[in-house]
């Protein structure tokens, strides 16, 4: 069975601060990865996704990943942080097939001190 | 275009209670989720629709839950009755699939409290 770790619950860092939120997986393959982000009040938003292709993935709000094969990670990265950052962040894998349900990690709470 | 919808956003019932949660996915959209966060846990899948067609039900938690799909269009998820267990946030997700794969955008979900 598939699983994902998301070893820190919790994260705080300075606004402008760089932001690196870890996100590790047990797949038998390579499996489809996903990033959302969830803000207070708010559903989940794609941040950013990878299927194939260049291992380093740009999304919205200036976001990136980095899918490394040899870790069975994808660990999220922003430059700088901006207040606005601050939600829960949720890594997820399925299976290379049309159809498949989403495996979350437990998420990672960031906070960002002004 | 509009996102995926549920409604309500949110519902407080007592327990023994039933309990219907709404979703309209995204216009198009043949691949329909269920999902739940419970208190302090992981999102967990509940079951996957395929137009009117249960594709995967593996996640459902017991007989108490219920989910349709009316005409491959919305979906509910009946709870009969509600237990203390049941309280959580409630999410859906719908999906196209495309060449290269596939995305599942996401409801804003339904917070259920059970009392």
């Amino acid at each position: 069975a598939q699983s994902v770790t998301q070893p820190d619950i919790h994260i705080t860092v300075s606004e402008g601060a760089s932001l690196e939120l870890r996100c590790n997986y047990s797949y038998g393959a390579t499996p489809y990865l996903f990033w959302y982000v969830q803000s207070p009040g708010q559903g989940l938003q794609l941040l950013l996704k990878y299927f194939s292709g260049d291992t380093l993935v740009q999304g919205i709000k200036g976001f990136e990943a980095e899918f490394k094969r040899s870790q069975s990670s994808f660990n999220l990265r922003k430059p700088s942080v901006h207040w606005s950052d601050a939600a829960e962040y949720f890594c997820a894998v399925a299976r290379q097939n049309a159809g498949n349900m989403l495996t979350f990690g437990g998420g990672t709470r960031l906070m960002v001190k002004p | 275009e509009a996102g995926v919808t549920q409604f309500p956003s949110h519902s407080v019932i007592e327990k023994g209670q039933t309990v219907t949660l709404r979703c309209d996915p995204i216009s198009g959209h043949d691949n329909l989720y269920w999902y739940r966060r419970v208190m302090g846990k992981e999102i967990k899948f509940l079951l996957h629709f395929v137009k009117e067609s249960k594709q995967d039900e593996s996640g459902m938690p017991n007989n108490r839950f219920l989910a349709e799909r009316t005409g491959g269009t919305y979906s509910t998820l009946k709870v009969q009755p509600a237990e203390l267990e049941d309280s959580g946030v409630y999410f859906c997700a719908s999906s196209q699939v495309l060449a290269g794969g596939e995305t599942q955008y996401f409801g804003p979900g339904t917070r259920l409290l059970v009392l």
